[in-house]
């Protein structure tokens, strides 16, 4: 079965600095897709990034980037320029690109609560 | 786009009754929508699986006949917890993936909150 780490609970960052969540995971699948989704106090899970394996190229969306180290199964989550909304829990999730009996359901970790001084 | 909805946003019931919670894609059809259970400062628990017009697939651990899931059309599921208890007091949140969207991609309600009496 796969899993997914988080082994920050909590991280803080000062507002225009750069910060870094780790997530690692754990499969046997060469093919898949790995994510992460904000969680701010409204509690709406809100796309952050995704990233397919197939591709090397780490993926990038604005001031939030990754950096995708496959063969380490690393997946971590870059955020430049930090703002007041960033302030949120982050989760690392993952879905097998393989249809099964979990319908490519995602696998999310515990999670890590960012927070960001002003 | 990729909006999703969810009705209520909170409710609080006592105990015995049922609640019934609708999750809607508002601007694609939802081919699998998903259920979750949050509890405080904790991850999302999946909970079942459901395709339109067919019997949801339920995640072991969670009861079939507590969490009623019906997935009627391509924008509508909707749960129903039945003879609730306070045990069951959580955050409930649906997801949708659909048709004519990028299909590795989950897009989230935003939650209903069950508080039981």
């Amino acid at each position: 079965a796969q899993t997914v780490t988080q082994s920050q609970p909590e991280m803080s960052v000062q507002e225009a600095e750069t910060v870094t969540l780790s997530c690692t995971y754990d499969t046997s699948e060469s093919d898949y897709y790995l994510f992460w989704y904000k969680q701010p106090p409204s509690r709406q899970m809100i796309l952050v990034i995704r990233q397919e394996a197939y591709k090397q190229q780490n993926a990038t969306e604005n001031r939030f980037s990754v950096n995708f180290q496959k063969a380490a199964k690393s997946f971590s989550l870059k955020i430049s320029d930090s703002q007041l909304g960033d302030a949120a829990m982050y989760f690392c999730a993952y879905r097998s690109a393989y249809y099964g009996g979990s319908q490519g359901n995602l696998i999310f970790g515990k999670g890590t609560k960012l927070s960001v001084k002003p | 786009g990729a909006v999703v909805s969810q009705h209520p946003s909170w409710v609080i019931c006592k105990s015995g009754t049922s609640v019934k919670i609708e999750c809607r894609s508002l601007d694609f059809q939802a081919t699998t929508m998903f259920w979750y259970r949050q509890f405080p400062k904790q991850s999302l628990m999946l909970m079942a699986t459901s395709n339109e017009g067919s019997k949801a697939t339920y995640e072991q651990g969670v009861e079939k006949d507590k969490f009623l899931i019906n997935h009627a059309s391509l924008t509508l599921s909707t749960l129903t917890v039945t003879s609730a208890h306070p045990e069951d007091s959580s955050f409930y949140i649906c997801s949708a993936r659909g048709l004519a969207l990028s299909t590795d991609t989950q897009y989230f309600g935003p939650g209903t909150r069950l508080t039981v009496l």
